[in-house]
C-alpha cells in the first residue's frame, strides 16, 4: 500500500474562518511534508516533519499551522487566510533520508479556495 | 540552487507520435530521480523512479526514462502519444537530508 490520503478534497473558506486539512499514511513513513501548488507551477515545500517533530519551515506565514499528532497523521490548520492562499495543498510522506535520498509518495491534494 | 532543469515548458505532439520530455540534473553523485504526472485538477502521480538499479526505467502508462550519467540526463519518452497523456509532467530529484526538488514542469499537449 503506497497510499497517502488527504481530506477534504475541496474546501471553500472565508477569510475569517478556521479550518483544517488532514493527511494520513500507513506505510510506516516517519517523514511527512506539506506542499502548496499554484496552477501550472511545481509544488512549493511548506513544512517537513521528521519523527513527528517539525524539521523544516520554509518561512510560511503563521496563518498556516502544521501539526503531527502521531506518525501516521499530519494536519494543517488554517486561520485568517488571504485570497492568494487559494491553491492545491499536497501532502507527501517518505522514509527518513538515507545516504542516497528518498522516495516521496503524494496524496491527491486538497483544492482550497479562499473567498 | 536548481537541481533539475526541464527544457521546454510546453510540448505539443500529434497523437501516435513519439513523446520526449527533457530533464537534466546537476549532481556529482547519482541521485534518486523521478518523473511525476499531474492531470488537470488532480494530485501528483509517480510515473517512474530511478534508484540506480537499472539505467532504463519503465513506468506506468507506457512511459520510460533512461538515466545517462555522461549527459546528466533523465529524459522521459513514450513511443506513441495518446490523448489521455495530456497533462503536466514534473521531473524531480531527492538528496540526503530529506531534500526533494521539482523541476519547473512541462505541459504536454496531444493533438488529434
Amino acid at each position: 500500500d503506497t497510499e497517502v490520503t488527504q481530506t477534504p478534497k475541496h474546501l471553500v473558506m472565508g477569510m475569517t474562518n478556521k479550518k483544517s486539512l488532514k493527511c494520513e499514511q500507513h506505510m510506516g513513513h516517519r517523514a511527512m511534508y506539506w506542499y502548496k501548488q499554484k496552477a501550472k507551477k511545481p509544488p512549493e515545500l511548506m513544512f517537513v516533519y521528521s519523527y513527528e517533530k517539525l524539521s523544516i519551515n520554509e518561512s510560511v506565514p503563521s496563518r498556516f499551522s502544521p501539526e503531527c499528532p502521531n506518525s501516521s497523521l499530519l494536519n494543517l490548520h488554517l486561520h485568517a487566510l488571504q485570497p492568494e492562499d487559494s491553491a492545491l495543498y499536497l501532502c507527501a510522506s517518505s522514509q527518513i533520508s538515507g545516504t542516497r535520498g528518498i522516495i516521496q509518495y503524494f496524496g491527491a491534494g486538497t483544492r482550497l479556495s479562499v473567498l | 540552487a536548481q537541481s533539475v532543469t526541464q527544457l521546454g515548458s510546453h510540448v505539443s505532439v500529434s497523437e501516435g507520435a513519439l513523446v520526449l520530455l527533457r530533464c537534466n540534473y546537476s549532481s556529482s553523485v547519482p541521485p534518486y530521480l523521478f518523473w511525476y504526472v499531474q492531470y488537470p485538477n488532480q494530485g501528483l502521480q509517480l510515473l517512474l523512479k530511478y534508484t540506480s538499479a537499472a539505467t532504463l526505467v519503465k513506468g506506468i502508462n507506457g512511459f520510460e526514462a533512461e538515466f545517462k550519467k555522461s549527459e546528466t540526463s533523465f529524459h522521459l519518452t513514450k513511443p506513441s502519444a495518446h490523448m489521455s497523456d495530456a497533462a503536466e509532467y514534473f521531473c524531480a530529484v531527492s538528496r540526503p537530508g530529506n531534500q526533494f526538488y521539482f523541476g519547473t514542469g512541462t505541459s504536454l499537449t496531444v493533438i488529434p
